[in-house]
């Protein structure tokens, strides 16, 4: 199956600063990524749809100015929180279409401080 | 909005047939329903998908009612490490259309 790799896995953070999580497809290109957020015992939220050389497409209420998205490769997309806040401290997912799926990263854990 | 209604929660005995129900009686024609899952603190897993025909692959099977409004997904000898969240799907497969999670099913595989 497809392969998304998300990088780190886990990040702790002092407030104020910036933090960039990395989603790459590894066995495939991806001209579309989504990026996710997902709180303890709940659900996953979508925040954006990122695509390949094109500006990202953010659901409501996310900030695109805070939740800076750059998809510049068929294979990487980066999602970049701009000072950060305790508040932002989340679990972060990517997902790349392929073919008739969606294929996810391992997921980034936030924890801001 | 989710369009999709699973049940919060669920127990199966390991080396049981674990069946998970899935509402989906708004779904139109050319959507499909996928089922993902998710284990605590990682990125969820691509199980299975389908239209209207049963489909099964070395995870699951999937049975799909005639009306398309239900389907069920069937981990035939679940074991411990089937201990999820399981989610049901439901979208188009021609473009690049987003994900759209509901609160799925908490499967506990019980020893």
């Amino acid at each position: 199956g497809a392969v998304v790799s998300q990088h780190p896995s886990r990040v702790i953070c002092k407030s104020g600063t910036s933090v960039k999580i990395e989603c790459r497809s590894l066995d495939f290109q991806a001209t579309t990524m989504f990026w996710y957020r997902q709180f303890p015992k709940q659900s996953l939220m979508l925040m954006a749809t990122s695509n390949e050389g094109s500006k990202a497409t953010y659901e409501q209420g996310v900030e695109k100015d805070k939740f800076l998205i750059n998809h510049a490769s068929l294979t990487l997309s980066t999602l970049t929180v701009t000072s950060a806040h305790p508040e932002d401290s989340s679990f972060y997912i990517c997902s790349a279409q392929f073919r008739a799926g969606a294929f996810f990263g391992q997921g980034t854990r936030l924890t801001v401080v | 909005d989710a369009k999709t209604t699973q049940p919060p929660s669920m127990d199966c005995a390991e080396g049981r047939a674990a069946n998970l129900p899935c509402n989906h009686s708004t779904i139109s024609g050319n959507e499909y329903v996928y089922w993902y899952r998710q284990i605590h603190s990682q990125g969820p897993q691509y199980i299975i998908h389908g239209l209207k025909n049963n489909e099964t692959n070395e995870m699951a099977s999937l049975i799909i009612t005639e009306d398309r409004k239900s389907s069920t997904l069937i981990l035939p000898h679940a074991t411990l490490r089937d201990t999820a969240v399981y989610y049901c799907i439901v979208r188009l497969v021609l473009g690049n259309e987003k994900l759209t999670f509901g609160t799925g099913t908490r499967l506990t595989i019980i020893p």
